[in-house]
Order: structure tokens, then C-alpha cells, then sequence
């Protein structure tokens, strides 16, 4: 993947964590959208940030999301037990042959 | 709601073809561009196909072309990815997932606002 995560962020509850995708000149970088998505262990992926920093109806105003030059974050304030899963970041990259690319993820641990 | 169901996974010996399905409801289907996202057994997510909304426009990453083929029928509302010349590497749970589309800076953007719940996909001998 050409979008880089850290493996794992961890925190206690009531913390925030902040979680990065670091991408390039051909994604992130040329000024293309980041979505973030949470995957709970043994469930499906679903959407939690789309268009850098908009949530979708439903998801609480913990999550939020930033972008800046070629890189992006996902922050989560008021860390609960049950946002302990998967993240991944997801852009487009022009220098592929398909247009989506996804981040390599990271396991968030609350503490 | 929104829902999408994925079948057509097992057990395939490396070299075999399998066709997976995924089943549509609750939306105009022939209105959205639809994607196949893999994930490999404690792997992350991998991005595989998407077909637009008439079937005019595919892609596909580098590590399936020639080998996978993505298509659709509007008039079942569903989704198909034919999957030919298996190889270890593309075992994997198999999800289909809607391209939802929002508008920002004069651009139509996409991300996948609807999953279904996967399919498995052994490639084993």
C-alpha cells in the first residue's frame, strides 16, 4: 500500500488517540479526498469519515478527520472500550491502474 | 436499508476459477458505480475491482488483470466477479461494497458507504 499507518495506537478511556496515513505526491498529495473506515474484529468494514473530515449520519462527533499536504488523521476523543478495533485510511492515486487505495491499517487498543 | 450479500466462496484448488455473486437491495443499484474490496486472512484491506453503474467502465489492481473479470446485471441487481487462474495469494474474505458519491471542489469524489458481510475464498490445494 502506498498509504502508510502506524500499526497500533493505544490509549485508556476517556483519552484521544490520534491515528495518521501518510501517503504522497500521487494521492493524498495531489489533493484527492481521504475516507476512514473502522473494522470491528470479525465484521465488516464500515465507513466513519468520508470527504476528509464528514461523518456520516449515525457516528458519533468523537471521530473526526484532518488533511493536510500528503498526509491525513483520524482523531478519536473520549476513547471508549468499544472503539477498540481496525482503522484504514482509503484515497485515490493516480499513479495506479485502479483508483482506490487503502491504508495498511492500525489496530486501536484501549487500555 | 441498504443491503448487500455476498456468495460463491470456498474451497478452490490454485489454478480453479470461482465466481462470486453479491446481491443488492434497498437502493437504485443501476445508478452506482460497485466495488470489490479482499482482505486476506490477518491482512488489511486490499482494494480489487469497481464497475460503473452500466458496465461501460472497469478497473481493476495490477496483481488480478487478465485473471479477474467484474461485471454486473442491473436487471437483478447484482454484482459478479468472475475469478480465474487462482493462486495462493487471493485467499481472502471477498467484499462487495456501494461507491456512495458526495460533490466538493467542482469533483464527484467516491468511498464505499455500504458493505456487505464478506465471502471467504480459499485457494488451497
Amino acid at each position: 500500500s502506498v498509504l502508510t499507518q502506524p500499526p497500533s495506537v493505544s490509549g485508556a478511556p476517556g483519552q484521544t488517540v490520534t491515528i495518521s496515513c501518510t501517503g504522497n505526491s500521487a494521492n493524498i498529495g495531489a489533493g484527492y479526498d481521504v475516507h476512514w473506515y473502522r473494522q470491528l474484529p470479525g465484521a465488516a468494514p464500515k465507513l466513519l469519515i468520508y470527504g476528509n473530515n464528514n461523518r456520516p449520519s449515525g457516528v458519533p462527533d468523537r471521530f473526526s478527520g484532518s488533511k493536510s499536504d500528503t498526509s491525513a488523521s483520524l482523531a478519536i476523543t473520549g476513547l471508549q472500550a468499544e472503539d477498540e478495533a481496525d482503522y484504514y485510511c482509503q484515497s485515490y492515486d493516480i499513479s495506479l491502474s485502479g483508483p482506490h487505495i487503502f491504508g495498511t491499517g492500525t489496530k486501536v487498543t484501549v487500555l | 436499508e441498504v443491503h448487500l450479500v455476498e456468495s460463491g466462496g470456498g474451497l478452490v484448488q490454485p489454478g480453479g476459477s470461482l465466481r462470486l455473486s453479491c446481491a443488492a437491495s434497498a437502493f437504485t443499484f443501476n445508478t452506482y458505480w460497485m466495488t470489490w474490496v479482499r482482505q486476506a486472512p490477518g491482512k488489511g484491506l486490499e482494494w480489487v475491482a469497481n464497475i460503473n453503474h452500466d458496465g461501460s467502465e472497469k478497473y481493476y489492481v495490477d496483481s488480478v488483470k487478465g485473471r479477474f473479470t467484474i461485471s454486473r446485471d442491473n436487471a437483478k441487481n447484482s454484482l459478479y466477479v468472475q475469478m480465474n487462474s487462482l493462486r495462493a495469494e487471493d485467499t481472502a474474505v471477498y467484499y462487495c461494497a456501494r461507491e456512495g458519491r458526495y460533490h466538493g471542489s467542482g469533483t464527484t469524489w467516491y468511498h464505499f458507504d455500504y458493505w456487505g458481510q464478506g465471502t471467504l475464498v480459499t485457494v488451497s490445494s
